[in-house]
């Protein structure tokens, strides 16, 4: 069974550093992954979507990469705002289901 | 930990048909319901979100009179898509957070409708 890991569960940093967020999964047989992002008491809203032949996405101040050989994935924010402050969460598609990863919770402070 | 279902998990249907999709919390009370859709190789994107017991709030461009959703109890929501064309063929997704756990949704495992 898939199982998507997110590592660290909560990150605090000062505005304008550059930071990681870390994905992994146990099963490389996927279809896609997707970054997402989730304010509270709001739905999740879509970042990037990588496909399984794609090793990396672009939005912006945003880059993810994936590694599916080693079951990996990173969100790369840049330049980070308070804005950025929300919980972002990675999931893996196989096909027929999707496996949500715990999230890691961010802080950006002014 | 807390579980979400869906029923069914595949359905495939003919045009012109409607379809019911249902979403439960097994474990805990579900206030808010959140429904999501994805076409194939699309992002999977937020329909509506619902609260027990009031009309769903739908995103832009979704259509509210064709994807009904219902929330009347803390248990369960269910999403149908009236008078069904192949072009809703797509992966739904519900997910749930509810008393206590307002900050972390639940994800149920998806219903891939298939309409001919």
């Amino acid at each position: 069974k898939q199982e998507v890991t997110q590592i660290p569960a909560a990150l605090s940093v000062p505005e304008g550093e550059n930071l990681v967020l870390n994905c992994s999964f146990t099963d490389s047989a996927i279809y896609n992954l997707q970054w997402f992002r989730q304010d509270p008491g709001k739905g999740l809203t879509s970042l990037l979507l990588i496909q399984s032949s794609q090793r990396e996405q672009t939005s912006g101040r945003l880059n993810a990469s994936l590694d599916k050989s080693s079951g990996r994935s990173t969100l790369y924010i840049a330049a980070s705002q308070p804005g950025d402050s929300a919980t972002y969460l990675c999931a893996v598609n196989t096909g027929n289901q999707f496996y949500f990863g715990t999230g890691t919770s961010l802080t950006v402070i002014p | 930990g807390a579980v979400v279902s869906q029923h069914p998990s595949w359905v495939i249907c003919k045009s012109g048909t409607s379809v019911k999709i249902e979403c439960r919390s097994l474990d805990f009370q579900a206030t808010t319901m959140f429904w999501y859709r994805q076409f194939p190789k699309q992002s999977l994107m937020l329909m509506a979100t619902s609260n027990e017991g009031s009309k769903a709030t739908y995103e832009q461009g979704v259509e509210k009179d064709k994807f009904l959703i219902n929330h009347a109890s803390l248990t369960l929501s269910t999403l149908t898509v009236t008078s069904a064309h192949p072009e809703d063929s797509s992966f739904y997704i519900c997910s749930a957070s509810g008393t206590g756990r307002t900050d972390t949704q639940y994800f149920g495992p998806g219903t891939r409708l298939t309409v001919l």
